[in-house]
């Protein structure tokens, strides 16, 4: 069974730092490209982020470029996201998402985490 | 990027109704669509792949269709599980990925 748990969420000063994880099992994690999409509560989604298979190719939304950074470690089958410099816009449940395929975006999410939430406020 | 745009936003509907849900993209996308449903405090599940494909386990009363710009989603008789949040995902190759807003489906 395909499990993704993500961790690392809470609540954070603008400005400040998190990392979040995302525990992958139940797959070979190293065939398949991995994201990160968020969620502002009761709003719609929106992709932050992705990794090619082996983390040849990444992207980012331009609305968190140049302050997050993905990375994955397929020996412990583990997706990270980096995020400095947070704003309170960042505020969201984010979710650390499977693709169907190696490459970037050429697959459709098939599977995903329950998500962690992330708080940015003063 | 590529705009996702679904209507309606909100649907109102009985148990047993045929629903219909629609997504335009703002450039075509082939068939490198994905539906998705989505229940309150829970992820999104995967319902359809490449515009009609049904993923493993989805009831066959969801049925997806469409190219280029314009596709659809249908459930063919809606029942008690069914009322949920659906949004549409494109998975074009040359850029990120970009939801619709959302379709509420609700109890009438």
């Amino acid at each position: 069974e395909v499990q993704l748990v993500e961790s690392g969420g809470g609540l954070v000063q603008p400005g400040r730092s998190l990392r979040l994880s995302c525990a992958a099992s139940g797959f070979t994690f190293a065939d398949f490209a991995m994201h990160w999409v968020r969620q502002v509560p009761g709003k719609g989604l929106e992709w932050v982020s992705g990794i090619t298979w082996n983390g040849g190719t990444i992207d980012y939304a331009d609305s968190v470029k140049g302050r997050f950074t993905i990375s994955r470690d397929n020996a412990k089958k583990s997706l990270s996201l980096q995020m400095n410099s947070l704003r309170p816009e960042d505020t969201a449940l984010y979710y650390c998402a499977k693709a169907a395929m190696a490459t970037l975006f050429q697959g459709a999410p098939d599977y995903w985490g329950q998500g962690t939430l992330v708080t940015v406020s003063s | 990027d590529i705009q996702m745009t679904q209507s309606p936003s909100t649907l109102s509907a009985s148990v047993g109704d045929r629903v219909t849900i629609t997504c335009r993209a703002s450039q075509s996308i082939r068939t490198w669509l994905a539906w998705f449903q989505q229940k309150p405090g829970k992820a999104p599940k995967l319902l359809i792949y490449k515009a009609s494909i049904l993923e493993s386990g989805v009831p066959s009363r969801f049925s997806g269709s469409g190219s280029a710009t314009e596709f659809t989603l249908i459930i063919s008789s809606l029942q008690p599980d069914d009322f949920a949040t659906y949004y549409c995902q494109q998975y074009n190759s040359y850029g990120p990925w970009t939801f619709g807003q959302g379709t509420r489906v609700e109890i009438k």
